[in-house]
C-alpha cells in the first residue's frame, strides 16, 4: 500500500494570511500528483494535476510545486479568504497502476 | 455534459439487505472508480475500472461488487449490508492518462442500521 502523507492535519488562519501545506509521496515510480479542494457536504474538486519534476501550477491565489526526486509537493494559498476554507487533498499515481492513492487531507479554516 | 452522476443521494438500509449504487458519466472516460469517505480515513478506493469489461480491487473491496458492461456506467453493489458500510460513497472518472483531471460525482450517503 502506497503511503501518501499530508501535513499539517488542520490549520486555522486569519483572513489575509498566506499559508502552505505539504504532500509527501514515494519518490520511486512517479507518474502524477493531483491536488483537490473539498468543501464540506460537496464532492472533491480538482485544482491541479502535476506530472513533471519542477512543475509549478497556479490558479488565482493558489499555486503548487512538485519535487518528484524527493517525493513532495507544496500547495500555497496567498492572502487566504474565508471561502478558501476546505479540506485540501493530494493524490498520487504510480507509473504501473491507474489508481490514485489519496492522503487524508489538510483541513483549512480561514476566519475574519 | 452532466459530468458524473450518482443515485441515490441518500439511502438507509437494514443489516443484510442488498442494494446497488448507480454511477454514470457522459465524458467517454475510460477510468472509473468508487471511493468511500469515513471520518479520519480520507478517501479509500473500493474498486476501479480502466475500461468496459475490466475491473480491479482497490484498498477496501470486501463486501462490494462492481461490473463495467458499458463505458458510461459503473454500478457498485453491496451484497449484504453491514453497519461498517455506513459511509459516504463517491464515484469518479477520468481519461486513463497521467495528466488528466479526475471528476467526482456528488456522493451517496448510506446508513446501515
Amino acid at each position: 500500500i502506497l503511503n501518501v502523507e499530508q501535513s499539517p492535519q488542520s490549520l486555522h488562519v486569519q483572513e489575509g494570511d498566506s499559508t502552505n501545506f505539504t504532500c509527501s509521496f514515494p519518490s520511486s515510480n512517479f507518474y502524477a500528483l493531483h491536488w483537490y479542494r473539498w468543501e464540506t457536504a460537496k464532492s472533491p474538486e480538482a485544482l491541479f494535476v502535476m506530472t513533471l519534476n519542477g512543475d509549478e501550477k497556479k490558479k488565482g491565489r493558489i499555486s503548487a510545486t512538485l519535487n518528484t526526486k524527493e517525493g513532495y509537493s507544496y500547495l500555497y494559498i496567498k492572502g487566504s479568504q474565508p471561502e478558501d476554507s476546505a479540506t485540501y487533498l493530494c493524490a498520487f499515481r504510480t507509473g504501473t497502476a491507474s489508481k490514485l492513492t489519496f492522503g487524508t487531507g489538510t483541513r483549512l479554516q480561514v476566519t475574519l | 455534459n452532466a459530468g458524473v452522476t450518482q443515485t441515490p443521494k441518500f439511502q438507509v438500509l437494514k443489516t443484510g439487505q442488498s442494494m446497488t449504487l448507480q454511477c454514470a458519466q457522459d465524458m467517454n472516460h475510460e477510468y472509473m472508480s468508487w471511493y468511500r469517505q469515513d471520518p479520519g480515513m480520507g478517501l479509500r478506493l473500493i474498486h476501479y475500472s480502466v475500461g468496459a469489461g475490466i475491473t480491479d480491487q482497490g484498498e477496501v473491496p470486501n463486501g462490494y461488487n462492481v461490473s463495467r458492461s458499458t463505458t458510461e456506467d459503473f454500478p457498485l453493489r453491496l451484497l449484504s449490508a453491514a453497519p461498517s458500510q455506513t459511509s459516504v460513497y463517491f464515484c469518479a472518472s477520468r481519461r486513463d492518462s497521467g495528466g488528466d483531471t479526475q471528476y467526482f460525482g456528488p456522493g451517496t450517503r448510506l446508513t446501515v442500521l
